[in-house]
């Protein structure tokens, strides 16, 4: 079956400072979201992306559905932005479900 | 407008006991979705809904699972004869269906736990 694959799986950093987080997926696929699930088990969308460049305030998403991965940027780091972030993707040919990644885990410290 | 609205948020329940989750998508959604989040794992997917019929039941775990919803509204997730096993959060989506084109938001969860 189809591989999500994130990295790295944990990353601290101290507040202020920037990150990438990397999905690479095995199959094509028909559509990718990142969501950030905060510390009291929340599921946020923050990216609905099949492809191209998204931003959102601090956060950006680039998806290259053609070279099968998909880059969350967060700017200026916030200890708020604690917490898991996952890529999801939806295949191609089965439309039916999203397929999680196994999450990068985000710690900002003050 | 509200989101996916899931209840009760928390349930502890004895091993053997059946229980029962509550799903209310946003209003307009027909599609809805299952999934499953263990501890420290990401989420499984369990099952989908388009209206009221369940095109992809692929992912309940064994048979003590069942899914029923009522038209494009309310769905239940039944777990018979619980087990410590599935002792879980489980997440329900929605979104307005179009073979994937549109984005899947999530509710809060029921976090499940058997003693």
């Amino acid at each position: 079956g189809i591989q999500v694959e994130q990295s790295p799986p944990d990353l601290i950093l101290q507040e202020g400072a920037n990150s990438t987080l990397r999905c690479n997926f095995s199959d094509s696929v028909n559509n990718l979201q990142w969501f950030h699930q905060n510390p009291w088990g929340q599921l946020i969308n923050l990216f609905y992306i099949p492809s191209g460049t998204k931003q959102n305030g601090r956060l950006s998403a680039t998806t290259v559905a053609t070279e099968r991965y998909s880059l969350l940027y967060i700017s200026s780091s916030q200890t708020t932005d604690s917490g898991v972030y996952f890529c999801a993707v939806l295949l191609s040919y089965n439309t039916d479900k999203l397929i999680f990644g196994t999450g990068t885990r985000l710690q900002v410290f003050p | 407008g509200a989101g996916v609205s899931q209840s009760p948020s928390n349930k502890v329940t004895e091993k053997g006991k059946d229980v029962e989750l509550r799903c209310d998508p946003i209003s307009g959604h027909t599609a809805l979705y299952w999934y499953r989040q263990r501890l420290g794992q990401g989420l499984e997917f369990l099952i989908y809904f388009q209206g009221n019929s369940a095109p992809d039941k692929s992912g309940l775990p064994s048979d003590r699972f069942s899914a029923e919803r009522t038209g494009e509204s309310v769905s239940t997730l039944t777990i018979q004869r619980t087990q410590q096993e599935d002792s879980a959060v489980y997440l329900c989506a929605s979104s307005l269906f179009d073979r994937g084109s549109q984005p899947q938001h999530f509710g809060d969860g029921t976090r499940l736990s058997i003693l």
